[in-house]
Parts: structure tokens; sequence; C-alpha cells
């Protein structure tokens, strides 16, 4: 089983729709979370961090859920420039160094 | 605002060749790393360092070296490479490894043949 597991989609989705994304992880003692965007054929950047509180940042709601182990995406209103594949990141911050990368999740959004 | 810059940016080697990727951060930076990405996989780290002078292993550590003599620099080297090397390799840096946002370079696309 990977430690971060994520549906690989592709979700294919019409402009103005609301799409969530989840994202499971098997360590309890992951202590950091992060959503990341890639771009076909580009780097990484980071989306948003994701808190326990929840958090929200425009048409971004990102949530954790530490019981159950999963974190969510929640995208609003889609455009087309959202299209893209979706990273979930997990981080173990105590008693050594590990950051475990999603392999993704592939967003089209149509018009 | 160059940010975190990868060289080169494509190259095919053959069977056995070494090579050596140069990844260079002006952030100011503590901690640097090498990721590879492979097709559903997704990114999973060789080497990593949390300062000048020190490296460590990650996940996938094997057939690659690295080495941090300057700050602002961090080496991954390939002494004798294979085509299950063949991969997009990205460079990373970030301020701390917790709750700090990671700064990719643009990625090299390596084929190994």
């Amino acid at each position: 089983r990977k430690e971060v597991e994520q549906d690989p989609g592709p979700f294919n989705v019409p402009e103005g729709a609301t799409v969530a994304f989840n994202c499971t992880y098997s360590n309890s003692a992951s202590q950091s979370f992060f959503w990341y965007r890639q771009d076909c054929r580009k780097e990484p950047k980071l989306l948003m961090s994701v808190y326990s509180s929840g958090n929200e940042d425009g048409r971004f709601t990102a949530q954790l859920n530490r019981a159950s182990q999963y974190i969510s995406l929640l995208i609003r209103d889609s455009k087309l420039s959202d299209s893209a594949t979706y990273l979930c990141v997990a981080v173990m911050g105590t008693g050594g160094f590990k950051t475990i990368f999603g392999a993704g999740t592939r967003l089209f959004v149509k018009a | 605002n160059a940010g975190v810059t990868q060289t080169p940016k494509f190259r095919v080697l053959k069977t056995g060749q070494s090579m050596t990727l140069l990844c260079a951060q002006d952030m100011n930076h503590e901690y640097m790393y090498w990721y590879r990405q492979d097709p559903g996989m997704g990114l999973r780290l060789i080497h990593y360092s949390v300062g000048e002078g020190t490296t460590a292993k990650g996940e996938v550590p094997d057939g690659y070296n690295v080495s941090r003599l300057k700050k602002q620099n961090f080496l991954l080297g390939l002494e004798s490479a294979a085509p299950s090397q063949t991969s997009v390799y990205f460079c990373a840096s970030s301020f701390s490894h917790t709750n700090t946002e990671a700064f990719f370079g643009q990625g090299t696309r390596l084929t190994v043949v």
C-alpha cells in the first residue's frame, strides 16, 4: 500500500463545476500536509497548506481529518486554468525526515 | 528572481555513463532535496540535505550520490547510469522541512539508453 494514495483520475468537469479530491495517508505520525499543483511538464508549486481546522483560499478549500487519515481539496466554480495535476503531500516532522508525495490527481476543466 | 535553477534541462545518456545534475538556489534555504518523478509513482525522494556539508538518504538513494559543498548548491551524481534511472528529476529547497513551502526547479528530463 502506498503511504499517500490519491485517485489518479482524470476528473473531467465543465467550467463552473465543483470538484473534490481526496487523499489518504497511512502514517499516523504525519504532521504537515499540503496540496501542490503541477502543470503538464512543469515543476510542482504549492497550492495551499492543510490545517486541522481547515483552510480556504478563494475558490479552494482544504480539509484534514486526522481520525480517518485523509485530506481533501474542494475547488468551487472551476476555471479552465484549474486544469492540472494536484499532488497531495504528507510530511513527518519528528524522529527523522520524510516527505511523501501522492501520485497526483489529474483535472481537466472544459468549456 | 531565479529561485531554484537546475542544469541541464534535458540529457540523454548511454548505459554506464556518468553525469552530474546541478541545483542552485538563491533563497538562502537550509534544506535542499532531489526527487525523481515517474508516471504513476509521484515524486520520490532520492537524497536530501539539511545544511551545507550534510547529506542524507531518502526513499530511493541507490545508484545516486550527492554533495552540498556550498549552501546554495546541491549536486546529484549518477556514477553508472542505468535505463531504470530514466526519469524526470526535480530539485527543491525550503526554509524548513515541515510547515514551509518547498520551491522546485524546472526539472531535468534524463533518458538512459
